[in-house]
């Protein structure tokens, strides 16, 4: 199976900052990496997908980067309503897998 | 809206069984590959079972697979996860999650989920 390890776990900033978040696979995955947005409560939302495209609605100030093992997803400007968990997700192959996530914390 | 609503988890004893359902509606349900993921009490998602368009083919994780069955009636617009032989650690909340298009293995929308906890 592909792992997936995300760092930080968590991390506290404050709104306006820019935040970034990695992802880390056990092997190759080409682009095959997807974020998604997790706040207390609610299910999973799809942020980005292949690595850097932004799923219809999600604002701009989410982008991804990265190719092969290593990976990123950076918010440009931390808005309120942005603070929550992050997780990844390799679309490689079956077992599908996510990293442990990140939590966003307010400082 | 496209939307997906779960329903039939609750408690159960080890070795129990269980069904739950998702009822999916604002698109095109048999033309869309499904997935259950489930979520556990630590806040770890783990990828359960996915099914293709039409049914014909399915995959499972390691660790339900011989226990758990997904199966979809496109005529209900439903998925359903039938889970059998539970043990304790299938503890979760599982959601009911589409593609955003077939075989892509990218999961958007999801369901609210439904929570399964499984007593010994």
């Amino acid at each position: 199976d592909i792992q997936m390890t995300q760092s930080p776990s968590s991390l506290s900033a404050s709104v306006g900052d820019r935040v970034t978040i990695t992802c880390r696979a056990s092997q190759t995955i080409s682009n095959y990496l997807n974020w998604y947005q997790q706040k207390p409560g609610k299910a999973p939302k799809l942020l980005i997908y292949l690595a850097s495209s932004l799923q219809s609605g999600v604002p701009s100030r989410f982008s991804g980067s990265g190719s092969e093992t290593d990976f990123t997803l950076t918010i440009s400007s931390l808005q309120p309503e942005d603070f929550a968990t992050y997780y990844c997700q390799q679309s490689r192959s079956p077992p599908l897998t996510f990293g442990g996530g990140t939590n966003v914390e307010i400082k | 809206d496209v939307q997906l609503v779960e329903s039939g988890g609750g408690l159960v004893q080890a070795g129990g069984s269980l069904r739950l359902s998702c009822a999916a509606s604002g698109f095109s349900f048999r033309s869309y590959w499904m997935h259950w993921v489930r979520q556990l009490p630590g806040k770890e998602l783990m990828w359960v079972s996915r099914i293709d368009s039409d049914g014909s083919s399915t995959e499972y994780a390691d660790s339900v697979k011989g226990r758990f069955t997904i199966s979809r009636d496109n005529a209900k617009d439903t998925l359903y996860l039938q889970m059998n032989s539970l043990r304790v650690e299938d503890s979760a909340a599982y959601y009911c999650v589409r593609d955003i298009y077939s075989g892509s293995y990218n999961f958007d929308p999801w369901g609210q989920g439904t929570l399964v906890t499984v007593s010994s």
